[in-house]
């Protein structure tokens, strides 16, 4: 059972550059999550998603992308990469029932340079 | 919209002894739901504990336990009989109902050092 897999598990990108980072879950999840850790602090939500065809703005949305056309996959778009995007990215994933914990990928680190 | 706030950046504690790690957050909801998750080096989250707002009584998992206080929207968290292996990030994290968007919202996180 494979869980929350993300790729790639590093990138660097230059300045203007656009790239999408790859989340799938193999759990039949209806709710994914992103969100971007920058160093020493915690998970900001970027975007969520309720169910396929379904997304939402969390508390950091500019300057990313979501879609959500099946129920396993929830890629994240960045378009025009910028310095402040540099981050660890994590997708997550749960059921819809409010009492169960969310499952998180490794992690993406994004380097923009 | 919900905050999520730790304000102990780091802590430490000696092997086998307790720690208590604080977590406050502000809602106008009444339902809902607090996670403690623990992250190492790794980088993998893992859930640690759980607790329903509408439950008084306070969650336990073998050595970790919360102190749920929904008044004073404080949630707490308590690790006995501390082990190197507890050395970690520890995040709260608060989500809402599903009819009020459902999201998970997380604090900045407790830095845990544990010294032999």
């Amino acid at each position: 059972n494979a869980g929350v897999t993300q790729t790639p598990k590093f990138r660097i990108l230059k300045i203007g550059q656009s790239m999408t980072l790859q989340c799938t879950q193999d759990m039949n999840h209806n709710y994914m999550y992103w969100y971007r850790q920058d160093p020493g602090m915690g998970l900001k939500l970027i975007y969520y998603s309720v169910g396929a065809g379904i997304t939402d703005k969390g508390e950091v949305p500019n300057g990313y992308n979501v879609s959500r056309s099946t129920t396993e996959d929830f890629p994240l778009r960045l378009e025009l990469a910028a310095p402040s995007q540099t981050s660890v990215y994590f997708c997550a994933s749960s059921r819809r029932a409010q009492n169960t914990e969310a499952f998180f990928g490794q992690g993406t680190r994004l380097t923009v340079v | 919209a919900q905050t999520v706030t730790q304000s102990q950046p780091e802590m430490s504690v000696q092997e086998a002894e307790t720690v208590t790690l604080s977590c406050t957050y502000d809602t106008s909801e009444s339902d809902y739901y607090l996670f403690w998750y623990k992250q190492p080096p790794s980088r993998q989250m893992i859930l640690v504990i759980r607790q329903e707002a509408y439950k008084q009584q306070n969650a336990t998992e073998n050595r970790f336990s919360v102190n749920f206080q929904k008044a004073a929207k404080s949630f707490s968290l308590k690790i006995s009989d501390s082990q190197l292996g507890d050395a970690a990030m520890y995040f709260c994290a608060y989500r809402s109902a599903p009819y009020n968007n459902n999201d998970m919202r997380f604090g900045a996180g407790t830095r845990l050092t544990v010294k032999p």
